[in-house]
């Protein structure tokens, strides 16, 4: 069974850069058919899908964070990361990375909450 | 404002049938399979319901799915109290290039 855990500072000062780390368990990612996703919520709103990656780099992103967002795997070490450019408060959201195939996504770490504050 | 549309609430009591309601658009229900999750407080969404109407494992079949057109809806019946948290809608939306989430419905049960 798959298990996901995200990782990184909880709090992030404004214009500076958010870098999560997504590690995997029970699967590896470089066994393929798999995407691996970031996906975040702010407090009593929807989930907010960000991205996706597949083991060999290709990169997926939601258009209107499109210049702030990069994605990135290592199969070597079963992760995969965010990283979220010139953060504002609006980027204050619980972060979740999550395993799907094709327009399913199947499984979600946990999530950590990140606070973008001075 | 979400792409989809849900009502923010339903409730039930022990035992009732409660159906929440899903309305998207072209690129996302109209094109795409319906996937459904559940949220309880603190914890990160489960998936309930994919391509529609399929349960994933452990899910019972109290729990069903549908989808007609560009509208979509989960319906529970014999509801329990465990039943109680948010529910999401999720299809993929082909103009985003990713999933899209509806606002969710807090389902509570009286």
């Amino acid at each position: 069974q798959v298990q996901l855990q995200e990782w990184g500072p909880r709090l992030v000062r404004p214009s500076e850069t958010l870098s999560l780390t997504c590690s995997v368990s029970g699967v590896a990612i470089s066994s393929g058919g798999h995407h691996w996703s970031w996906i975040r919520q702010h407090p009593g709103k929807g989930p907010e899908w960000l991205g996706y990656i597949y083991d060999n780099g290709s990169a997926f992103y939601r258009p209107s964070l499109k210049s702030r967002i990069t994605m990135s795997v290592d199969t070597s070490k079963n992760q995969f990361s965010l990283r979220l450019s010139s953060v504002i408060a609006a980027d204050t959201a619980v972060y979740f990375c999550a395993r799907g195939r094709g327009t399913v996504v199947d499984s979600w770490g946990q999530g950590t909450l990140v606070t973008v504050s001075s | 404002q979400s792409a989809l549309s849900q009502p923010p609430s339903a409730s039930g009591t022990p035992g009732q049938r409660v159906t929440i309601s899903c309305s998207g658009s072209g690129p996302n229900i109209g094109t795409n399979t319906v996937n459904w999750y559940q949220q309880l407080p603190g914890t990160a969404p489960k998936l309930l319901m994919y391509r529609n109407d399929q349960r994933t494992s452990g899910v019972p079949d109290r729990f069903s799915g549908s989808k007609s057109g560009t509208s979509a809806s989960l319906a529970i019946s014999g509801l329990q109290s465990e039943d109680e948290a948010i529910y999401y809608c999720a299809p993929w939306d082909d103009s985003l290039n990713g999933l899209v989430f509806g606002g969710g419905t807090k389902l509570t049960v009286l």
